[in-house]
């Protein structure tokens, strides 16, 4: 059984740029969530959605966004990047939230 | 953002110990999740408790969720050079799916 996918595994950017990050969960999960983890501020949840829809989100600004498509594949993206962007990114998916998180191996994004 | 108080910060230990951490909050929990992460990994679901006063095992590892609601601990007992690694903590309540990490316990393990 395949586990939570994410691409890329890294990526670099300039500040003022967008990016986008692809999770692709566990077959037959329906619930996907997004984490930001710095040495400063640890592990902090971004949003989760279920069946396409976006059913909780943290407090992060705006340029935070993402969605879920009708196979449970998930992306999220960044708009004006800024330095403090500069994260961890972690999908985790669940079969229908509530417990039993499984998380991928991270996006490690750098800005400069 | 927020973050549940985990102790201690780091532990540096000799094989064959037992360690222990401990997980606090000021906000009640209906979940309480021990997750354990590697280097340029994700974190790894380790234990999981549901019930207040719940006493869970995972192998060497041991778990309980606090009577209170409030907290949690980990035991893991007679260590072994693999359990180096970064310990979290993590709270939920029923209301949302968004899981409250603590501020992690960093193992190292000595032969």
């Amino acid at each position: 059984k395949a586990g939570v996918t994410q691409t890329p595994r890294y990526l670099i950017k300039t500040r003022g740029q967008q990016v986008t990050l692809s999770c692709s969960p566990i077959s037959g999960h329906r619930s996907v969530s997004w984490y930001q983890q710095t040495p400063g501020q640890g592990l902090q949840f971004l949003f989760e959605y279920f069946s396409e829809t976006q059913r909780n989100k943290g407090n992060f600004p705006g340029r935070f966004s993402g969605r879920q498509f009708s196979n449970s594949r998930s992306e999220m993206n960044v708009s004006t990047l800024e330095l403090g962007d500069s994260a961890l990114y972690l999908c985790a998916s669940s079969v229908a939230g509530g417990y039993g998180y499984t998380f991928g191996s991270g996006t490690r994004l750098t800005v400069v | 953002g927020q973050q549940l108080n985990q102790s201690p910060q780091s532990m540096f230990i000799q094989e064959g110990e037992d360690v222990s951490m401990n997980c606090t909050s000021s906000s009640i929990f209906n979940t309480w999740l021990w997750y354990k992460q590697d280097p340029g990994e994700g974190p790894v679901l380790l234990i999981a408790l549901y019930k207040a006063g719940e006493l869970t095992s995972n192998g060497r590892l041991t778990a309980q969720f606090g009577i209170t609601r409030k907290d949690s601990f980990l035991n893991i007992s007679a260590s072994i050079p693999s359990d180096v690694g970064i310990y979290f903590c993590a709270g939920q309540t029923y209301n949302t799916d968004k899981l409250i990490f603590g501020t992690g316990t960093r193992l190292q393990v000595f032969p």
